[in-house]
């Protein structure tokens, strides 16, 4: 079955580096988003993309953060300059169409800032 | 101060039991639900989606309600296995918005 696949799946990093979080989606998925969790709280959107653009974004991913679809398989997800409260568990997800609330998660990358 | 996370509302059922999950939506507007699954370590699985104009969708062992009037949901499991433990979460959409938000879930436990 296909499916979401994210690397690295822990990611320890100094305050003020940058990261990058790797996401190959499903391959015949035209939408494309970045989700995360905090340990212990909800699954907060980050935003969503769709044929090489932003289409939406929360008022987390500020300028901060970047996408980037450097190819036709890779989605990825750049942190400039992290912050102690970026830790969290970032999820990727794709989905077929744009109206489907069904979207397919990745196990998730774990990233830790110390 | 700070918060360290959220204290998560649990449900301990008895193998092959019912299990029913609540989830109190936060938008009048939203016009969208979705039920997910979390396992340990891993992501969000989708499990139902049910839009405004139905009060009730079933599929394979799950029936969600929608009650938009108090502007709540439910999950109901029938026969819950083992394999069913997890944390639940609900989530909704309004319009042609993109982005789900996700309630605080709660954590099922299946009792052998």
């Amino acid at each position: 079955e296909p499916e979401v696949t994210q690397t690295p799946s822990h990611q320890v990093t100094q305050m003020g580096q940058e990261v990058i979080l790797r996401c190959v989606p499903i391959s015949n998925h035209l939408y494309f988003y970045w989700y995360r969790q905090i340990l212990g709280q909800k699954v907060e959107f980050l935003v969503s993309f769709y044929n090489n653009e932003i289409s939406e974004k929360s008022e987390i991913f500020d300028d901060q953060f970047s996408v980037e679809r450097p190819d036709g398989s890779n989605f990825t997800l750049k942190i400039r300059s992290t912050k102690l409260e970026d830790s969290a568990m970032y999820f990727c997800a794709s989905s077929r169409t744009g109206r489907t609330g069904e979207l397919f998660f990745g196990e998730g990358s774990r990233l830790t800032v110390l | 101060g700070e918060s360290v996370g959220l204290h998560l509302p649990t449900l301990s059922v008895q193998e092959g039991d019912n299990s029913i999950i609540n989830c109190a939506y936060s938008n009048s507007a939203s016009d969208y639900f979705i039920w997910y699954k979390q396992e340990s370590g891993k992501g969000p699985q989708f499990i139902i989606d049910i839009r405004s104009n139905m009060d009730k969708r079933q599929g394979q062992r799950v029936t969600v309600l929608l009650n938009k009037t108090v502007k709540h949901l439910s999950l109901q499991i029938a026969a819950t296995q083992p394999g069913d433990s997890a944390v639940y979460f609900c989530a909704e959409r309004f319009g042609s918005a993109r982005q789900l938000t996700f309630g605080s879930g709660t954590q099922l436990t299946v009792l052998p």
